[in-house]
């Protein structure tokens, strides 16, 4: 299957810095790509919807100027957390989908930790 | 927005028995998905169903997506400690290709 890559794979920051997380497809051309946060046991939340070359599409209550998204190109999208808090620590996951497609595919994801 | 739930949020079973997991949607998808999640690790894609009635196989794996596709399940044959995870289904959360909405996720743990 398609191979997709966070980076990087864990970070512990202080209470107001901000985090970079990358997320790249390796294998091939990511029209979309998708941001997700998973607390402790539970499910998958979509934080995102990211298209290349356009705005994201944040979900109800995710804060746009908080969590930054760029996707500039076909294999790359980031995610910026600004000014974290420590109820932002927690599992980010990205996957992305090629052109059409219905499958998507995860990255390994990120652990922030915000001390 | 389109909601699935699935049952049981968690499911302890000893090596060698069967184990099933359920998820349900109130309305109709036009496609349903399972991941598998290792413990500390990241979703893995299983399985796509598309069709009405639709039963796949992957070894001890049986998907099943239900006759109006509202409801699927994953069903485990002779469980073994490799099976551990939480099993998500996932259904179409919009128009954006890949889109999806998670459900809750089956926590299954085996016992040797």
């Amino acid at each position: 299957g398609a191979v997709v890559s966070q980076h990087p794979s864990w970070v512990i920051c202080k209470s107001g810095t901000s985090v970079k997380i990358e997320c790249r497809s390796l294998d091939f051309q990511a029209t979309t790509m998708f941001w997700y946060r998973q607390f402790p046991k539970q499910s998958l939340m979509l934080m995102a919807t990211s298209n290349e070359g356009s705005k994201a599409t944040y979900e109800q209550g995710v804060e746009k100027d908080k969590f930054l998204i760029n996707h500039a190109s076909l294999t790359l999208s980031t995610l910026t957390v600004t000014s974290a808090h420590p109820e932002d620590s927690s599992f980010y996951i990205c996957s992305a989908a090629g052109q059409g497609a219905d499958t998507q595919y995860f990255g390994p994801g990120t652990r922030l930790t915000v001390l | 927005g389109q909601q699935v739930m699935q049952i049981p949020q968690y499911q302890h079973v000893q090596e060698g028995e069967d184990f099933t997991t359920y998820c349900n949607s109130s309305t109709t998808l036009s496609n349903i998905q399972w991941y598998k999640q290792r413990p500390g690790g990241h979703p893995v894609f299983l399985i796509q169903l598309v069709k009405s009635g639709e039963v796949k196989k992957q070894k001890r794996l049986t998907f099943q997506f239900g006759e109006a596709k509202k409801n699927s399940s994953l069903h485990i044959t002779a469980t073994q400690t490799t099976d551990v995870g939480t099993y998500f289904c996932a259904g179409p959360g919009g128009t954006n290709a890949g889109k999806s909405t998670f459900g809750d996720g089956t926590t299954l743990t085996v016992k040797p």
